[in-house]
């Protein structure tokens, strides 16, 4: 069964930057493109961009650009998110969620991960 | 950008009630690149419904989605207590990818 399981919950200052991982199972990797979403406490959920398991390449949301880098690992079936330059309203849930094209990008999302808590606080 | 904007903010109602949720859009999302999600406290959000009306795996019957354009809807025939949760509506026909504020169902 398709499995994303995610990084453990991060406390970070303003300024600082933040990696979160997702290492994928139950599927091949490389077939299907992985988003990553936030959710702020109380609030809807935020895309923020894929990552292109094949090729590396990206799509971020134009907020984000400029802070976000979404990388992977074929080898260990994993994507990263990293945020830099961290915000007090960049305090969070971000998950990761799979793309169900395989091989195309349809841009909703049919398996998420549990999601990892990221707290910006001085 | 398309702005979602879903209806109503909550509602209270009791199991086994029928249920409609709307989710309008700021501009026609083409192609009918709508999907809807549940979710529950504590938990991520899950895949109910694709290009507007089609059900994902494993999602019961009692689901059902409908619409085209600026307005789109949610339908549970019959309220069981697991559907207590908040919905939110999603289109992908535009980017930025973007989410309804959510409607959250209450038990009444």
């Amino acid at each position: 069964q398709v499995q994303l399981v995610q990084s453990g919950a991060e406390v970070k200052k303003p300024g600082a930057s933040v990696k979160v991982s997702c290492q994928a199972s139950g599927y091949t990797f490389t077939g299907y493109y992985m988003h990553w979403v936030r959710q702020a406490p109380g609030q809807g959920p935020e895309w923020m961009g894929w990552v292109d398991p094949i090729s590396g390449g990206t799509n971020y949301a134009l907020s984000f650009q400029g802070r976000v880098t979404m990388t992977r690992d074929t080898s260990i079936s994993t994507a990263y998110m990293e945020l830099s330059r961290l915000r007090f309203d960049d305090t969070a849930i971000y998950y990761c969620a799979r793309d169900p094209g395989n091989r195309n990008s349809y841009w909703y999302f049919d398996f998420w991960g549990r999601g990892t808590s990221v707290t910006v606080s001085a | 950008e398309i702005v979602l904007t879903q209806s109503p903010g909550t509602l209270s109602l009791s199991p086994g009630e029928r249920v409609t949720l709307s989710c309008r859009a700021s501009q026609s999302v083409s192609r009918s690149f709508l999907a809807w999600y549940q979710q529950k406290p504590g938990q991520a959000p899950r895949l109910l419904i694709y290009g507007a009306s089609s059900r994902a795996t494993g999602i019961p019957d009692r689901f059902s989605g409908s619409g085209s354009g600026t307005d789109f809807t949610l339908i549970i025939s019959r309220l069981e207590p697991e559907d207590f949760a908040v919905y939110y509506c999603q289109q992908y026909d535009t980017s930025p990818l973007t989410f309804g504020q959510g409607t959250k169902l209450e038990i009444k």
